[in-house]
């Protein structure tokens, strides 16, 4: 059974980081493109960023662009996305999903709020 | 970027009904090259994470119910779902992965 376990939300201060993470388990993660993709409260889906097999190929919704990092470990089954410099608009639940067209597999989230 | 714009925004439908979603993109997601309409469709109910009824643009996800069909091509696009049932009242998001950043439609809220 394939499973996504997102991990690492919290509460932090804006100007604050995070890193989430993203277990991986009932497939081979390393011969898949994996995406995260946010939803503000009460709000839409929107794609934050991508990264291939093998992570040399990596893109970020312009709003995140140089103040997050997707990264992957295929020897842990894991995807990260580290957070720097979060703005109160970056509150949201932080999906992973599996692929990077479309998404067959997601997890259940982790919420991320950003607030003093 | 493609701008993907959904309607109606919500959609009161009785049981047994059919509901029917429109999606339009600002750019066409029909790739050239092998005649694919890069769009998928999303359901989501409250509590959980999206699920993938729909890819290319008429292809049902895997244990999608052949209630829901898709269709459309290039910028302009419909779900249907027939035959309404209960655990049908959710958010439907149509999404374009033709072109970087990938993109959601506002959603559509179902009820009955």
């Amino acid at each position: 059974e394939v499973q996504l376990v997102e991990s690492g939300g919290g509460l932090v201060q804006p100007g604050g980081s995070l890193r989430l993470s993203c277990a991986a388990s009932g497939f081979t993660f390393s011969t898949y493109w994996m995406t995260w993709v946010r939803q503000a409260p009460g709000k839409g889906l929107e794609w934050v960023a991508n990264i291939n097999q093998g992570g040399s190929e990596k893109y970020y919704v312009d709003s995140v662009k140089g103040r997050f990092t997707i990264s992957r470990d295929d020897t842990k089954n894991s995807l990260s996305l580290q957070m720097n410099s979060l703005r109160a608009d970056d509150t949201a639940v932080y999906y992973c999903a599996r692929g990077t067209n479309y998404y067959e597999a997601w997890g259940l989230g982790t919420l991320v709020t950003v607030s003093s | 970027d493609i701008v993907m714009t959904q309607s109606p925004d919500s959609l009161a439908v009785s049981l047994g009904e059919r509901a029917t979603i429109n999606c339009k993109s600002s750019q066409s997601v029909l790739s050239s090259s092998d005649k694919k309409n890069y769009l998928g469709w999303y359901q989501q109910k409250p509590g959980q994470p999206p699920k993938l009824l729909m890819s290319w643009a008429s292809t049902r996800g895997s244990g999608v119910p052949d209630r829901f069909s898709g269709s459309g091509s290039g910028t302009d696009f419909t779900l249907t779902i027939s035959n309404l049932q209960a655990e049908d009242v959710a958010v439907y998001y149509c999404h374009q992965y033709y072109h970087i950043p990938r993109t959601f439609g506002q959603g559509t809220k179902m009820e009955i």
